[in-house]
This record gives C-alpha cells, structure tokens and sequence, in this order.
C-alpha cells in the first residue's frame, strides 16, 4: 500500500557501473521528484517531472538521466558510477507543480559506490 | 541567494522536557513552510505546511510556527517516540521549488 514506493532500497556497486533506481507512486500525483540527500541529511532536488516532462533538472551530471514512462513513473539511470555518487536517493511526488503542493517521499535507495 | 538554516544541529533532551528547533529562512516570495520527520533509514514524512506569518499548526505534542524570516516546531513533553531528524523545507515564488534545511536530528531520552 505504500504510496511512493522506490527499488532497490540497497544497491552496492562498483565505480564505472550503470545502475537505475525505479520508483513508481499509487497517489495519482501529476509531479514526480528525485532528490539526493548527502551524509549530511541535506535534501537537494535533482529532477522534476510534470505529467511525465521535464520541468527541474538542477545541476545535475549528464551521467544522470531520469526517465518518466508515464506520470506514475519516474526511474533514475546513472552511467559510469563514481565513488561521489554515493548517497541516499529519494523519490517523491505531489499533486501538481506549484504553490503549497506538500511533497511526499519514498523511502529512498541507498546507492554506495565502491 | 536562498537559504534554509535550522537550529541546532542536534538536541537532546529529557522525556518530558519540551523545547523548541529553529528553521530561519532567506528567501524570496516564500509559498510555504514545509516541516518533515525523518527517522533513520526512512524517508521524510510530511508534519504541517504553514503559509502566512502568524500561522500556527499543531499536531499531538508538536506546534509549528511561521513568522516572516523564521518557523519554529515547539515540543511539548516529547517522548523517547519523538526522537528523529525534522526537517524544514520552503518553497519559493519563483520556481517553486523546494529549499531544504540540514535538519535538526532530536534524541529524546527515557
């Protein structure tokens, strides 16, 4: 029943490797988010989508490349993983893009890249 | 250039000791004031949005509150239960997007 539901929760890798994270959501939201929180706890967004296009992408490496096959899905693939990469991933959704849109958070993936 | 702080980095406190985290904020055309809890390995669950100066919201032993540079999340007679990581997030006017804070990690002992 989860609303905002991401895999894999783990994902250990080695540099160089091309990985996707999958995250689909059940909350009939129009936006979907990837956000990257640093060993730190800070929350920086990396993507959104609006009804599967492209509305955020922040400076973001192009080895990132988020995919939206439909507005209940927004999948993350990462080409030639660095050490850097290692963080915690989360995705999200919110009804729209806008104004007082509460966002709400999947549980997130642990990606450590050795 | 838009900023969220939170204070302290880190609390603890006695259960049944209440106190007060702080979010100060410097951003323009602020939309909403977002606070969060997130306990270890989960992700951010949403608390209370506030919208205006003088907002108020409350939920069981937690009060949040908005002023025009700042919010603070009071907890009152907090139990070891209470103890996680609360965030804060703003969103501003002109993409509106979200600006986290570090967070404010909250240890509540028995």
């Amino acid at each position: 029943d989860t609303a905002v539901s991401q895999t894999p929760k783990y994902l250990v890798t080695q540099m160089g490797n091309d990985k996707s994270i999958k995250c689909e959501q059940n909350l009939g939201h129009d936006t979907m988010y990837w956000y990257k929180q640093d060993s730190k706890k800070f929350l920086k967004i990396m993507f959104s989508y609006n009804n599967k296009e492209l509305i955020i992408n922040e400076t973001v490496p192009n080895r990132f490349s988020p995919k939206s096959p439909d507005k209940a899905h927004l999948n993350l693939h990462i080409n030639s993983l660095e050490l850097g990469d290692s963080a915690v991933y989360f995705c999200a959704s919110s009804p729209q893009q806008g104004w007082g849109n509460t966002i709400y958070f999947g549980e997130g993936s642990w990606l450590t890249v050795v | 250039e838009d900023q969220v702080t939170q204070s302290p980095e880190a609390l603890r406190l006695q259960e049944g000791e209440s106190s007060s985290l702080n979010c100060s904020y410097t951003v323009s055309g602020l939309r909403g004031l977002f606070w969060y809890r997130q306990d270890p390995g989960k992700g951010p669950e949403f608390l209370f949005t506030l919208y205006s100066a003088g907002e108020e919201k409350e939920k069981e032993r937690l009060k949040a509150t908005l002023t025009k540079k700042e919010s603070f999340l009071h907890i009152t007679a907090p139990k070891p239960e209470d103890s996680a990581t609360y965030l804060c997030a703003v969103q501003a006017n002109l993409r509106n997007q979200f600006y986290f804070g570090t967070g404010t990690s909250l240890t509540v002992i028995p």
